[in-house]
C-alpha cells in the first residue's frame, strides 16, 4: 500500500520558470516531510523539509507548502536551472526519526 | 546531518554467493540505520531498520534469512544478501537519521549497485 503518492511520473520546465511538484500522502500519522533530488546510481540528497506544525518552509530557491487538511504538499523551485534536472522524491516519517516512506519519484527536465 | 560512507559502490557476483555491503556513519553514533532497495526507474523501497545491539526490523515481505543485517557498533551496519539469485540485482541504500535543527535528517549513502550473473 502506497502511503506517500507522486502522480506525475514527470515534468519539463523551461529554464527560469517555476517547477512544481506534487505529492499526496494517506497516512495521517505522518509528521515531517521532506524532499530529496536524486541522479541515477547515486543516493538521495536532502533538499528541504517541514515539520507539520508548518504550513510553508523556504530555502533558497526552493520552498515547500504543506496542506494537512488535504493530506497534500508541494515543491515549488524557482527560478528553475539545468542543473535541477533530475528525479525528485517526496518522503514522510511519523514521530521523529522514523523510517521514510518515499513516493515514486518525478523526474524533472529543465530545457534552456 | 551525518557523514554516511557505503562500500562497495558497484559488485558484480555469481549466483549462489553472498554479497556483504556496508554502510558507515563517520561523524555520528547512529543507534539506527535504515536499508532501502531501488528497482530501475522505481521508489526507493525500505527493507529494514538497523537497530544497534539488536534484531533488525524487516518491512513485510523482505526475507530475513536472505537479507542478513548486523548493526555491530553504533558507526557501521551490514547488509549480507545471501544465495544471490539475479532477482536480487537491485541499487541498495544505507540511510542514516540524526539532527538538524530541530528536525530529523536523513543522511544517504552513495548506494551499492548489485547485479548477480
Amino acid at each position: 500500500d502506497q502511503q506517500v503518492k507522486q502522480n506525475s511520473p514527470s515534468l519539463s520546465v523551461q529554464e527560469g520558470r517555476i517547477s512544481i511538484l506534487n505529492c499526496d500522502y494517506t497516512n495521517s500519522m505522518f509528521d515531517y516531510f521532506l524532499w530529496y533530488k536524486k541522479y541515477p546510481a547515486e543516493g538521495p540528497t536532502f533538499l528541504i523539509s517541514i515539520s507539520s506544525i508548518k504550513d510553508k518552509n523556504e530555502d533558497g530557491r526552493f520552498t515547500v507548502f504543506l496542506n494537512k487538511s488535504a493530506k497534500h504538499l508541494s515543491l515549488h523551485i524557482v527560478p528553475s536551472q539545468p542543473g535541477d534536472s533530475a528525479v525528485y522524491f517526496c518522503a514522510a516519517s511519523a514521530q521523529g526519526w522514523g523510517k521514510l516512506q518515499f513516493g515514486a519519484g518525478t523526474q524533472v527536465v529543465v530545457t534552456p | 546531518g551525518a557523514v554516511v560512507s557505503q562500500h562497495p559502490s558497484r559488485v558484480i557476483c555469481k549466483s549462489g554467493t553472498s554479497v556483504k555491503i556496508e554502510c558507515r556513519s563517520l561523524d555520528f553514533q547512529a543507534t539506527t540505520m535504515f536499508w532501502y532497495r531501488q528497482f530501475p526507474k522505481q521508489s526507493l523501497m525500505l527493507m529494514a531498520t538497523s537497530n544497534e545491539g539488536s534484531k533488525a526490523t524487516y518491512e513485510q515481505g523482505v526475507e530475513k534469512d536472505k537479507f542478513l543485517i548486523n548493526h555491530a557498533s553504533l558507526t557501521l551496519s551490514t547488509l549480507t544478501v545471501t544465495s544471490a539469485h539475479p532477482e536480487d540485482s537491485s541499487f541498495y541504500i544505507c540511510s542514516v537519521p540524526s539532527l538538524l535543527g530541530q528536525g530529523a535528517s536523513y543522511t544517504f549513502g552513495s548506494g551499492t549497485r548489485l547485479t548477480v550473473v
